[in-house]
């Protein structure tokens, strides 16, 4: 059984719009995070939580705003899309935060944005 | 932030060869490194982790040399096969939750 799920795995997006992107981890992990691939850059970090609190953010937009409604659910919220944003997005979770944890990725969500 | 260089970016093998990939890293205080493998359509499964403070670590057909003089890592799949071909990523971290990664291999191994 997939531990960490990742919804939808493909979404296609108008300019503008707004889409939220789901992930759901079953491994019992305090932390998880986002990060973003896209066909220009290699895999970037963006954000990471702790026990549903927000530890690091490297994303520059505002437009991407994370949420956290249960302990094992990170979900990423994507407003004013742009076609910029076409890339695919995976989730991520470790035990907890600190070296030695290590960090186990989900399937991804790959989204287009026209 | 951490800048990560990976080579090759493309790597073709026939099935028994090794197969080496290197990542150098700028970061001095980097303490941890990793290596994930991405098979097409799929996520990133985890191969290997290595702290700062181990040179070498073998595990199921792969060895990780870390070189911190040198600030460089590197993977060796030794006797490749077919079911080995996929992007394969470094990653390291010096910030305790931020993962660096670097832009990929894209290994072939051809029967």
């Amino acid at each position: 059984d997939p531990k960490i799920i990742q919804k939808p795995k493909y979404l296609v997006a108008v300019t503008g719009s707004e889409k939220i992107l789901i992930c759901e981890q079953y491994l019992g992990h305090n932390a998880m995070y986002w990060y973003r691939q896209s066909a220009k850059k290699p895999l970037e970090f963006m954000f990471s939580y702790s026990y549903q609190k927000l530890m690091d953010n490297q994303t520059a937009s505002s437009r991407f705003q994370p949420q956290s409604s249960k302990k094992n659910h990170l979900d990423l919220q994507i407003t004013a899309l742009k076609p910029d944003d076409s890339a695919t997005y995976f989730c991520a979770s470790s035990q907890d935060t600190g070296l030695g944890y290590e960090q186990y990725f989900g399937p991804g969500t790959r989204l287009t944005v026209l | 932030g951490e800048q990560v260089e990976q080579r090759p970016p493309h790597l073709s093998v026939r099935e028994g060869d090794s197969a080496i990939i290197i990542c150098t890293y700028t970061d001095s205080a980097t303490a941890y490194f990793s290596w994930y493998k991405q098979e097409a359509g799929a996520g990133l499964q985890l191969l290997m982790s290595v702290l700062s403070n181990v040179d070498r670590k073998e595990e199921q057909g792969l060895t990780v040399l870390l070189n911190k003089k040198d600030k460089r890592l590197s993977l060796n799949l030794t006797a490749a096969h077919p079911g080995d071909s996929a992007v394969y990523f470094c990653a390291v971290r010096f910030y305790y939750n931020v993962l660096y990664f670097g832009s990929g291999t894209k290994l072939t191994v051809e029967p």
